[in-house]
């Protein structure tokens, strides 16, 4: 169970285009789902946190507009990257956390395989 | 906020021998502390994780032990294999929050030798 799938695994895209990752909890409804980013050989940073019928609460350094995420149902969360740019290219990653009765714990994040984008 | 520290970066350790992460946290008001294991391309795993009313957990060959004290908690791998070899993150979060965000440690490469 706690299963939480992205998609797509890669991208390829030219700079100023607009790019969708899709984040989906397979098997579980995720109120809260979490955003984060990964630089080759770093820690994963968190970008924004996706409520579900609410608008994101992104953290601080993280421009809203360039990083859309809309969570319109309980097993959907989709970042937009909008005109990317080649420093816009990493790996990004989700989470989702499920209810406490089916992790135990309330904390409790699963992570997606992760999407790696890459920007010409 | 929250900060974690992680060590060591790397770690080499021949098969069948044990091996040890470390990590410590800055806000005593952490109470969750899970591990998570990310091999090359993918996304993050959870491997184990430990709340702060307990000092030891244990599954298999992985343990978690936490000392609120001191506020570091470690991961002890036994009878390392091949397999374990991944990038090793600790995360520390606070229950109660509306997000309950995971503040991640800066990762140990850990490298099981055949």
């Amino acid at each position: 169970g706690a299963v939480v799938s992205q998609h797509p695994s890669r991208v390829i895209c030219k700079s100023g285009t607009s790019v969708k990752i899709e984040c989906r909890s397979l098997d579980f409804q995720a109120t809260t789902m979490f955003w984060y980013r990964q630089f080759p050989k770093k820690s994963l940073m968190l970008m924004a946190t996706s409520n579900e019928g609410s608008k994101a609460t992104y953290e601080q350094g993280v421009e809203k507009d360039k990083f859309l995420i809309n969570h319109a149902s309980l097993t959907l969360s989709t970042l937009t990257v909008t005109s990317a740019h080649p420093e816009d290219s990493s790996f990004y990653i989700c989470s989702a956390r499920p209810p406490t009765g089916v992790s135990g714990r309330p904390e409790t994040q699963y992570f997606g395989p992760g999407t790696r984008l890459l920007v010409l | 906020g929250e900060n974690v520290e992680q060590h060591p970066s790397t770690l080499s350790v021949q098969e069948g021998d044990s091996a040890v992460i470390k990590c410590t946290y800055s806000d005593s008001a952490s109470n969750y502390f899970p591990w998570y294991k990310q091999e090359l391309g993918k996304g993050p795993q959870l491997i184990i994780d430990i709340r702060s009313n307990v000092g030891e957990k244990k599954d298999q060959r992985i343990a978690v032990t936490l000392n609120k004290t001191a506020k570091h908690f470690s991961l002890h791998i036994t009878e390392t294999q091949p397999e374990d070899s991944a990038v090793y993150f600790c995360a520390a979060s606070r229950s109660g929050g509306a997000t309950n965000k995971l503040i991640f440690g800066t990762g140990t490469l850990l490298a099981v030798q055949p």
